[in-house]
């Protein structure tokens, strides 16, 4: 069965302080790990996919990394509108169909 | 068209009411699912449909009745439902696999209908 850890649960940064988002993940056979951006009472917002290790992917102040047991969501230079809820998903060969398995989400703030 | 679309945004109903839940995306995606999400919690699959047909329904109590009229249509048919039924339902969309590295937004998700059952 997949398993999906997301740490920390929470995170405060100030404004402007980087810092890192983490993903463990087992699975056999991944097949993708997705990110995504959550607000209050919205569905997920897509930020990356990626699908194999050493990939990195980046928007704006956002790059995701993949390691065969992990991936990072590095935030730089964080502004007040990156606070949301951070959601972690694998899609690999365990799940019949299409599923995901998601992790428990980190929620962060960034305090002005 | 990069979007799936959920209606109504809200929904309040009794428990003895039936009312459903439409979802709808233009995106060609083959596959369809139905999420349920509690607050601070991350989204938790109920049904998965796989070129119109219902692939995987992760246990979900009958009182919860999916349909999927076409390929851009999935809707989420409400019965008798409880309090405890109260959440954020998600409807997304993907291409299915091996299709699905082909894509650029992986599972692209609603903006949900937050249902309270009084």
């Amino acid at each position: 069965e997949d398993q999906v850890t997301q740490s920390p649960e929470a995170l405060r940064l100030q404004e402007g302080e980087s810092s890192s988002l983490n993903c463990s993940y087992t699975v056999s056979g991944l097949r993708g790990l997705f990110w995504y951006r959550q607000d209050p009472g919205k569905g997920p917002e897509f930020l990356f996919t990626l699908y194999s290790a050493g990939e990195e992917k980046e928007k704006e102040r956002l790059k995701a990394t993949l390691t065969k047991k992990e991936s990072f969501l590095h935030i730089t230079a964080p502004k007040p509108e990156d606070s949301a809820t951070y959601l972690c998903a694998v899609h690999s060969n365990n799940n019949a169909g299409n599923m995901l398995t998601f992790g428990g989400g980190t929620r962060l703030m960034v305090k002005p | 068209d990069t979007e799936v679309t959920q209606t109504p945004k809200h929904l309040v109903m009794g428990m003895t009411n039936k009312k459903s839940l439409k979802c709808e995306q233009h995106m060609g995606h083959r596959a369809m699912y139905w999420y349920k999400q509690k607050a601070k919690k991350p989204p938790e699959l109920m049904f998965v449909y796989s070129y119109e047909k219902l692939s995987i329904n992760e246990s979900v109590p009958s009182r919860f009745s999916p349909e999927c009229p076409n390929s851009s249509l999935l809707n989420l048919h409400l019965h008798a439902l409880q309090p405890e039924d109260s959440a954020l339902y998600l409807c997304a969309s993907s291409q299915v696999w091996p299709f699905l590295r082909r894509g650029h937004y992986g599972y692209t998700f609603g903006s949900g209908t937050r249902l309270t059952v009084v």
